[in-house]
């Protein structure tokens, strides 16, 4: 089974170029989430999805944007890339079938913004 | 806000040896999931052992174990008979059941396992 696929897996950008992390699931699951992991700050919640064209706002939202038209699907947008974004950016999915279901990872995008 | 917090930023053991890892968390709710992931140098996330709030017993998964203390609220892991693979960064999270679309993490430790 694919689980959570990220892509790309490495990217390097200049300050104001845009760029889209796509993350896809093959386990039909409801809710999809993407973070940022920065050192000794844990995995910060960046926008979060319930369902198919929804979107909710997390933790750090600011200077991202998120879509979900379809259910396997969560894109994450950098309209304009700044130094402070980067950072190795995790996208995860659950069930919504039981709520004590953990979150599927993908392995992560390491993003680096010159 | 519910928080999470984990005290250790590194931890060190010998292989074969035991070590407990700290985590403690804030929150009003009585029904709540805990979770303990990790993380090897790979990146990839993996679930090691959760724990329901209503459970009094606590949850074990091979070597792995959880201390969970839920009115002091501390969820420790302990991890027996420890290998070089046990090598990651460990990631203690809450969810709360009722509307608990996110979850928490806390900073993580880092474990180093040495020969």
């Amino acid at each position: 089974n694919a689980g959570v696929t990220q892509t790309p897996k490495f990217r390097v950008l200049k300050t104001g170029q845009s760029m889209t992390l796509l993350c896809a699931q093959d386990m039909n699951h409801e809710y999809m989430y993407w973070y940022r992991q920065d050192p000794g700050m844990g995995l910060r919640l960046i926008h979060y999805s319930v369902g198919e064209g929804t979107t909710a706002k997390g933790e750090v939202p600011d200077g991202y944007n998120v879509s979900r038209l379809k259910k396997q699907n969560f894109l994450l947008g950098l309209e304009s890339a700044a130094p402070s974004q980067t950072s190795v950016y995790f996208c995860a999915s659950r069930s919504d079938s039981y709520s004590n279901q953990p979150q599927h990872f993908g392995d992560g995008t390491r993003l680096s913004i010159l | 806000a519910q928080t999470v917090t984990q005290s250790q930023p590194e931890m060190s053991v010998q292989e074969a040896e035991t070590v407990t890892l700290s985590c403690t968390y804030d929150t009003s709710e009585s029904d709540y999931y805990l979770f303990w992931y990790k993380q090897p140098p790979s990146r990839q996330m993996i679930l090691v052992i959760r724990q329901e709030a209503y459970k009094q017993q606590n949850a074990t998964e091979n070597r792995f174990s959880v201390n969970f203390q839920k009115a002091a609220k501390s969820f420790s892991l302990k991890i027996s008979d420890s290998q070089l693979g046990d090598a990651a960064m460990y990631f203690c999270a809450y969810r709360r059941n009722t509307g608990g679309f996110k979850t928490i993490f806390g900073a993580g430790t880092r474990l180093f396992v040495k020969a």
